[in-house]
C-alpha cells in the first residue's frame, strides 16, 4: 500500500528557505505513470497547489509561487523534495505531498491520491 | 486561472438525509477533469470522485458526482455519521490546478 510521509523543520525564519522531503513507500517513484505533487493548507483555510514533478524531472508549478519554488526528485531514495525561498508569515501552512495519476499523454494534470499526513510549517522569528 | 466556487459554504443536516454540494467553475472544465475530496479534522483530504463522476477505490456508492462544463455536483444520498466533514472540488483541466473553497457538512 502506497504511503507518503512529509518531513522537515516545523519552524522557519522569515526570509529563509523552507525545505521539505516526501518519502514514498509501497511503490516506486520511478514509475512513469505518476506525477508527485505538493499542496499546502494555511491553518483553518483551503487548499493551494504548489507544484508537481515526474521521475523524469519534468515539473510544473503554480505561477503564483513559481519564482520561489524548486521541486526535485531523488529516485535512488524514492523521495521528492520542495524548496520555497524567501518565506513570510503567509507561507505558514500544513504542507502535504501526494501522488498524481497521469490521465492523458497530452496532459500532466491530475487529481491527488493518496496524500501524506501533512507537516505543519510555521514561519516566525 | 480556473476559479472554483463551492456552495453552500456550510450545510446543516441530520444523519440519513441527503446532501447536494455544488461547484461552479469560472471557465469550461474540459473532459470533466474535476475531482472531489473529503477532509476531516486533523486528516489529509481523501479522494472521493475523479473525472467528475468516477468513484475512487473504496468509496461507498452513496457518494456520486455529476456535471460537466462549468457546473458540477457531489451528492451524498444518505448521510452517515462519518460523512460530516469538509468537501473540496479540484479541477485539473488546466494550470494552475485549483481547489474550491470548500463546503462544510455539519450535524444538525
Amino acid at each position: 500500500q502506497l504511503q507518503l510521509q512529509e518531513s522537515g523543520p516545523g519552524l522557519v525564519k522569515p526570509s529563509e528557505t523552507l525545505s521539505l522531503t516526501c518519502i514514498v513507500s509501497g511503490d516506486s517513484i520511478r514509475s512513469n505513470r505518476y506525477y508527485w505533487g505538493w499542496i499546502r493548507q494555511p491553518p483553518g483555510k483551503g487548499l493551494e497547489w504548489i507544484g508537481s514533478i515526474h521521475q523524469s524531472g519534468n515539473t510544473y508549478f503554480n505561477p503564483s509561487l513559481r519564482s520561489r519554488v524548486t521541486v526535485s526528485v531523488d529516485t535512488s531514495k524514492n523521495q521528492f523534495s520542495l524548496k520555497l525561498t524567501s518565506v513570510t508569515a503567509a507561507d505558514t501552512a500544513l504542507y502535504y505531498c501526494a501522488r498524481q495519476d497521469i490521465v492523458a499523454t497530452t496532459s500532466p494534470f491530475s487529481w491527488f491520491d493518496p496524500w501524506g499526513q501533512g507537516t505543519l510549517v510555521t514561519v516566525s522569528s | 486561472e480556473i476559479v472554483l466556487t463551492q456552495s453552500p459554504g456550510s450545510l446543516s443536516l441530520s444523519p440519513g438525509e441527503g446532501a447536494t454540494l455544488s461547484c461552479w467553475a469560472s471557465q469550461f472544465v474540459s473532459s470533466g477533469y474535476l475531482a472531489w475530496y473529503q477532509q476531516k479534522p486533523g486528516q489529509p483530504p481523501r479522494l472521493l470522485i475523479y473525472g467528475a463522476s468516477i468513484r475512487a477505490t473504496g468509496i461507498p456508492d452513496r457518494f456520486s458526482g455529476s456535471g460537466s462544463g462549468t457546473d458540477f455536483t457531489l451528492t451524498i444520498s444518505r448521510l452517515e455519521p462519518e460523512d460530516f466533514a469538509v468537501y473540496y472540488c479540484q479541477q485539473y483541466a488546466g494550470s494552475p490546478l485549483t481547489f474550491g473553497g470548500g463546503t462544510k457538512v455539519e450535524i444538525k
